[in-house]
C-alpha cells in the first residue's frame, strides 16, 4: 500500500502568513487521486481538496493544493484564526485509500 | 444540506460483537457509494469499509475483513457496519462518509474521496 508522509508534524504561524503543508507518497499516485482535509478537536475531517488541486464546495480561495506524482502541497495562503487545526492528505489511486499522519497547524 | 449521522457506538468487550448505523439525508443517498473510516484515540484516519450505491459491491481493509460487514437499506437511506470478533485495536471513532462523485468503484477496489462525514460515533473494545 502507498505510505504518505506529512510534513512538518506540526507547523507554528501566526494568523496572515502563508502556510506550505507538504504530502510526500512512497509511490507515485495514480491520476493525482490525493485529497486533503482539515480536521478540529471533537469534529469531522472536512474536504478541502480533491484531485490534487479541486477546491471541495464551499472552501475558500485562500487554500490551494498543487503537486503530481509522489510529491503534493496544500497552501494556505493567508491564515485566518479558524485556519488551525490539523491537515491530513489522502490518496485514494490506489488501493488501499491510505492517509498520512497529519500536520499541526498551531498558533505562534 | 447534506447530514450525516452515526449511532451505536459503546464499550464492548473483546470477542464481541456492535452494529453501528448511519442516518443520511440532504442527497439521493441511493445514487452514492459510502463508506466508513475511523480514527484511533490520538491518531490519523483509516479507511475501513465501502459499499457500491446499489448494494452489490462491498470492500474492505485488511484490517477488518471477515470480521465486519458493511451493508445499506437505501429504502430507509441508512448505512450500517457490523462489527464482530472485535479487538481492542479497532477501538475508534467512526465515521460515516459519502464518498465523493468523481471517485469510483471497480469490481475489485474502489478510488474514492469523503465529501462530506458524520460527526462520529466511539467504539471502545476493553475488558
Amino acid at each position: 500500500e502507498i505510505v504518505l508522509t506529512q510534513s512538518p508534524g506540526t507547523l507554528s504561524l501566526s494568523p496572515g502568513e502563508r502556510a506550505t503543508l507538504s504530502c510526500r507518497a512512497s509511490q507515485s499516485v495514480s491520476s493525482s487521486y490525493l485529497a486533503w482535509y482539515q480536521q478540529k478537536p471533537g469534529q469531522a475531517p472536512r474536504l478541502l481538496i480533491y484531485g490534487a488541486s479541486s477546491r471541495a464546495t464551499g472552501i475558500p480561495d485562500r487554500f490551494s493544493g498543487s503537486g503530481s506524482g509522489t510529491d503534493f502541497t496544500l497552501t494556505i495562503s493567508r491564515l485566518e484564526p479558524e485556519d488551525f487545526a490539523v491537515y491530513y492528505c489522502q490518496q485514494y489511486g490506489s488501493s488501499p485509500s491510505t492517509f498520512g499522519q497529519g500536520t499541526r497547524l498551531e498558533i505562534k | 444540506e447534506v447530514q450525516l449521522l452515526e449511532s451505536g457506538g459503546d464499550l464492548v468487550q473483546p470477542g464481541g460483537s456492535l452494529r453501528l448505523s448511519c442516518a443520511a439525508s440532504g442527497f439521493t443517498f441511493s445514487t452514492y457509494d459510502m463508506s466508513w473510516v475511523r480514527q484511533a484515540p490520538g491518531k490519523g484516519l483509516e479507511w475501513v469499509s465501502t459499499i457500491s450505491d446499489s448494494g452489490g459491491r462491498t470492500y474492505y481493509a485488511d484490517s477488518v475483513k471477515g470480521r465486519f460487514t458493511i451493508s445499506r437499506d437505501n429504502s430507509k437511506n441508512s448505512l450500517y457496519l457490523q462489527m464482530n470478533r472485535l479487538r481492542a485495536e479497532d477501538t475508534a471513532v467512526y465515521f460515516c462518509a459519502k464518498n465523493g462523485p468523481l471517485g469510483h468503484c471497480t469490481s475489485s477496489s474502489c478510488y474514492a474521496y469523503f465529501d462530506y462525514w458524520g460527526q462520529g460515533t466511539r467504539v471502545t473494545v476493553s475488558s
